[in-house]
């Protein structure tokens, strides 16, 4: 299958600052890229939609001033945890669509990053 | 709200048994159907997708779609220790792709 990477896998931070996450499709294009996040023992929470040169959707409740995403070329879309704090602890998950897929939508999957912030 | 739901567990089988796994969503118009294994610390793996009512096979796994009743499941048969990890469904509930997973349900294949 396609692969997506991410980088860093693990980060720990001090509270206040700002910390970036890159999503990378390696093996194809994603006009579209999906980030996510999930507490311990809890599901994933979609967070918001990225399109390739346009500004992210956000779902109801993410603050966009907090979490900046940008999407600016087909294989590469960061988020970034602006004046991070203990509560933005988690892992973060981004997923790709080939942009040469079908109707069916299946996404793929980075490996994840595990945020910690002290 | 566009909800899917699953029994959080743990679902206890023995090695060898079938483990059975049931998801059920709240939006009637989805069309695509996912199930991705998790294992702790890790990102989720696709496992099987299903778009049509009725029965998909793939190995050990076979994935069950009922679309009137707003339910769709996955067979484990001959499970293994290996396949012990947290099962999320998920639906693609739109045009835009994105997917509303459920909260997951863990298996735990006893040896």
């Amino acid at each position: 299958g396609a692969v997506v990477s991410q980088h860093p896998s693990r980060v720990i931070c001090k509270s206040g600052t700002s910390v970036k996450i890159e999503c990378r499709s390696l093996d194809f294009q994603a006009t579209t890229m999906f980030w996510y996040r999930q507490f311990p023992k809890q599901s994933l929470m979609l967070m918001a939609t990225s399109n390739e040169g346009s500004k992210a959707t956000y779902e109801q409740g993410v603050e966009k001033d907090k979490f900046l995403i940008n999407h600016a070329s087909l294989t590469l879309s960061t988020l970034t945890v602006t004046s991070a704090h203990p509560e933005d602890s988690s892992f973060y998950i981004c997923s790709a669509r080939d942009k040469t897929g079908g109707p069916t939508g299946e996404l793929f999957f980075g490996e994840g990053s595990r945020l910690t912030v002290l | 709200q566009k909800e899917v739901e699953q029994n959080s567990g743990p679902l206890s089988v023995p090695e060898g048994a079938i483990a059975s796994l049931n998801c059920t969503y709240s939006d009637r118009v989805s069309q695509s159907f996912f199930w991705y294994r998790q294992y702790s610390g890790k990102s989720p793996e696709l496992i099987m997708s299903i778009y049509s009512n009725g029965d998909k096979e793939d190995g050990r796994f076979t994935a069950q779609l009922n679309k009137a009743s707003q339910y769709v499941s996955l067979l484990i048969r001959d499970s293994q220790p290996s396949d012990s990890a947290t099962y999320l469904c998920a639906v693609r509930v739109d045009s835009s792709y994105k997917l509303i997973f459920g909260s997951g349900t863990r298996l735990l294949v006893r040896p």
